[in-house]
């Protein structure tokens, strides 16, 4: 299996709720991505589980929560969210971090999130 | 800090041409890997072809094929007999292979290719 998966495919969400996104994978991956992609734009990393610790959070506002429960499985909770946070959120997964080798990070299909 | 730059915002080829896509980095590091990514309109990403920056053979990967000229931080992928499900943003990405860096990718602006009939 080297599927990366995304749960919901679409969300939309008012300013004042509490949402969570959910991301699985099951190739054994110890290393875990959250992304951030606005259209037309690269994805800008967020935040980077190794072992279901966080090891990166790059500067990201507190109202996006990550949290890593085992090591198949990546959520992103969301709460009090602004109409610049809509996007696409991706997450991927690679075999583990400080790797000597390619490491790729396999892709999951992202969640279009809306924030209205 | 790395950076990668990809010139062409669009690119257009018929279907059973070859196109070449560019992409430039900019780095200090002697050691690192390379990538090609696709993100079709249904948005998911996928990894095209991948280099380690100490192989001087450039990679292959079915009708994908890249230059890698270390010297000149170039990375250009090339597609040949173009199809219609080729049709999508190519990402350029970087990595460094230097211990602690997280795997890291560094990403291009991107490259929308059409494939037209």
């Amino acid at each position: 299996d080297t599927e990366v998966t995304q749960t919901p495919k679409h969300l939309v969400m008012g300013m004042t709720n509490k949402k969570s996104l959910k991301c699985e994978q099951h190739m054994g991956h110890r290393a875990m991505y959250w992304y951030k992609q606005k259209a037309k734009k690269p994805p800008e990393l967020m935040f980077v589980y190794s072992y279901e610790k966080l090891s990166i959070n790059e500067s990201v506002p507190s109202r996006f929560s990550p949290e890593c429960p085992n090591s198949s499985l990546l959520n992103l909770h969301l709460h009090a969210l602004q109409p610049e946070d809509s996007a696409l959120y991706l997450c991927a997964s690679s075999r583990r971090l400080g790797l000597d080798t390619y490491n790729e990070q396999f892709f999951g299909p992202g969640t279009r999130l809306t924030v209205l | 800090a790395q950076t990668v730059t990809q010139s062409q915002p669009e690119m257009s080829v018929q279907e059973a041409e070859t196109v070449t896509l560019s992409c430039t980095y900019d780095t200090s590091e002697s050691d690192y890997y390379l990538f090609w990514y696709k993100q079709p309109p249904s948005r998911q990403m996928i990894l095209v072809i991948r280099q380690e920056a100490y192989k001087q053979q450039n990679a292959t990967e079915n009708r994908f094929s890249v230059n890698f000229q270390k010297a000149a931080k170039s990375f250009s992928l090339k597609i040949s007999d173009s199809q219609l499900g080729d049709a999508a943003m190519y990402f350029c990405a970087y990595r460094s292979a230097r211990s602690g860096t997280a795997s890291k990718l560094t990403f291009g602006t991107g490259t929308r290719l059409q494939v037209t009939l």
